[in-house]
């Protein structure tokens, strides 16, 4: 089946500066990426996801990349604040069961003043 | 647009007792999945039911199973209860489309004592 590995597991950066967290899947089928944030006491909430056909995505300040090649899918977050920090879960699935997400094992980002 | 609804939020059982878990998806939404919570293992995928089917499976014992009915809402069952299955239980709803956004609930915190 499907693992994702994910990286690093714990990130502290300083706002205003820039967070990068790496993803790397086993399935070559995979074909949707979703990004969720979990912030202490929350539920996952999708903030970006990216599909197989499409390399870059971006809203705002929140970008993800995929190289199907390699295997691997990034997050990138500029500017980052204060209300950045918490959890971010990569998460991989093909289509033949998109309701089965096989998820990373989670990224704490510490946005420090 | 109401959100997914779990009750109970919060449950303590003793050891070798069972629970069931309730969860509501988004009015529209026909498929329900489950996932498992917990600090050492991340997000591990339980089961997804669409149309009071289950389509996709984890890799979990017996112990826990799940149904769904036919106005979508998903009940899952732990029996015999372990001290490992302490946990938050989240359920997710999506849409019958393929590589859509999952939603979540809040989750049921699940203590075994």
């Amino acid at each position: 089946g499907e693992n994702v590995e994910q990286h690093p597991s714990t990130l502290s950066v300083q706002e205003g500066d820039s967070a990068v967290i790496k993803c790397t899947y086993s399935d070559s089928a995979s074909n949707y990426f979703p990004w969720y944030k979990q912030e202490l006491g929350k539920r996952p909430q999708l903030i970006i996801d990216i599909r197989s056909n499409v390399g870059e995505k971006k809203d705002q300040r929140i970008a993800v990349t995929l190289n199907k090649t390699a295997k691997h899918f990034s997050l990138h977050i500029t500017e980052t604040q204060p209300e950045d920090s918490a959890v971010y879960f990569c998460a991989a699935t093909h289509t033949g069961t998109a309701s089965k997400l096989t998820f990373g094992t989670g990224t704490r980002l510490q946005v420090t003043l | 647009k109401a959100g997914v609804t779990q009750t109970p939020r919060y449950l303590i059982k003793t050891r070798g007792q069972q629970v069931t878990l309730s969860c509501s998806p988004i009015s529209g939404h026909r498929s329900v999945s489950w996932y498992q919570q917990t600090p050492g293992q991340g997000l591990q995928f339980l089961f997804e039911y669409f149309s009071e089917t289950q389509r996709n499976k984890g890799n979990f014992p017996g112990r826990f199973s799940g149904r769904q009915f036919s106005n979508s809402r998903s009940e899952m069952n732990v029996s015999t209860l372990e001290l490992g299955d302490s946990a938050l239980y989240l359920c997710a709803s999506s849409s019958a489309q393929p590589g859509t956004e999952a939603f979540f609930g809040q989750g049921t915190r699940l203590t075994v004592v």
